[in-house]
């Protein structure tokens, strides 16, 4: 049974494009979470989805993020016109029901140049 | 605000003693707590959990106790190994209301020394 996988590990974009994060949740699991990393920091929540819904978005800024976790195909995690502040690991973790312990991904590494 | 606070931010213990992870809390909602241990370059496992019913739990060589007056929890790791070595994050939420989302503290950084 596959973990939760997480693609790409790094990603290096210059200010101003977009980053698309993946993240496929373990078999099974229909909920997602999103978490930011700062350096010397604890993780963040950021969103919640289920299938096809935002449950709470309530850690997400306001402005150039976005994610979704459609019917098919993994949940993603749209940041637009990056900024430096926006470098960060982001970590996916996924649970069977929204009560569960959540069993995370490996994390996607971003830098902004 | 921090609502969970890990006030060490690192450890340093010999191979064999025990460890000892603290962890406070500000929120008297929250009545579930965890652990998790973080290696480098990879995600948080989940290592052990306490309900607020409780004041104590153990799972083999971590133990993790619950005082809900002082709102403070701690994880105990005997004997320390070297391969314990990693970042602990302690995280609580709640359990009524939706509020399943843990709020995770800054983490403690443990290393075990051979």
């Amino acid at each position: 049974n596959a973990g939760v996988m997480q693609n790409p590990r790094h990603l290096v974009r210059r200010r101003g494009q977009e980053a698309r994060l993946r993240c496929s949740p373990m078999k099974g699991h229909s909920h997602v979470y999103w978490y930011r990393q700062l350096p010397e920091e604890g993780l963040k929540f950021m969103v919640y989805l289920q299938k096809e819904n935002i449950i709470d978005e309530s850690g997400m800024p306001k402005e150039r993020f976005s994610a979704e976790f459609p019917k098919e195909g993994p949940s993603i995690l749209r940041i637009q016109q990056v900024v430096r502040g926006d470098s960060a690991a982001y970590f996916c973790a996924s649970s069977p029901t929204g009560q569960d312990e959540q069993y995370f991904g490996p994390g996607t590494r971003l830098t902004v140049t | 605000d921090q609502q969970v606070k890990q006030n060490s931010p690192s450890l340093s213990v010999q191979e064999g003693r025990i460890s000892i992870l603290n962890c406070d809390y500000t929120n008297s909602m929250f009545d579930y707590f965890l652990w998790y241990k973080k290696y480098p370059a990879e995600g948080p496992t989940f290592l052990i959990s306490i309900s607020s019913i409780k004041d104590k739990n153990e799972d083999g060589r971590f133990t993790v106790f619950l005082n809900k007056s002082a709102k403070h929890l701690s994880l105990h790791i005997v004997p320390s190994q070297p391969g314990d070595s990693a970042v602990y994050f302690c995280a609580a939420r709640g359990s009524s209301g939706g509020s399943y989302i843990p709020t995770f503290g800054r983490g403690t950084s443990l290393i075990v020394h051979p």
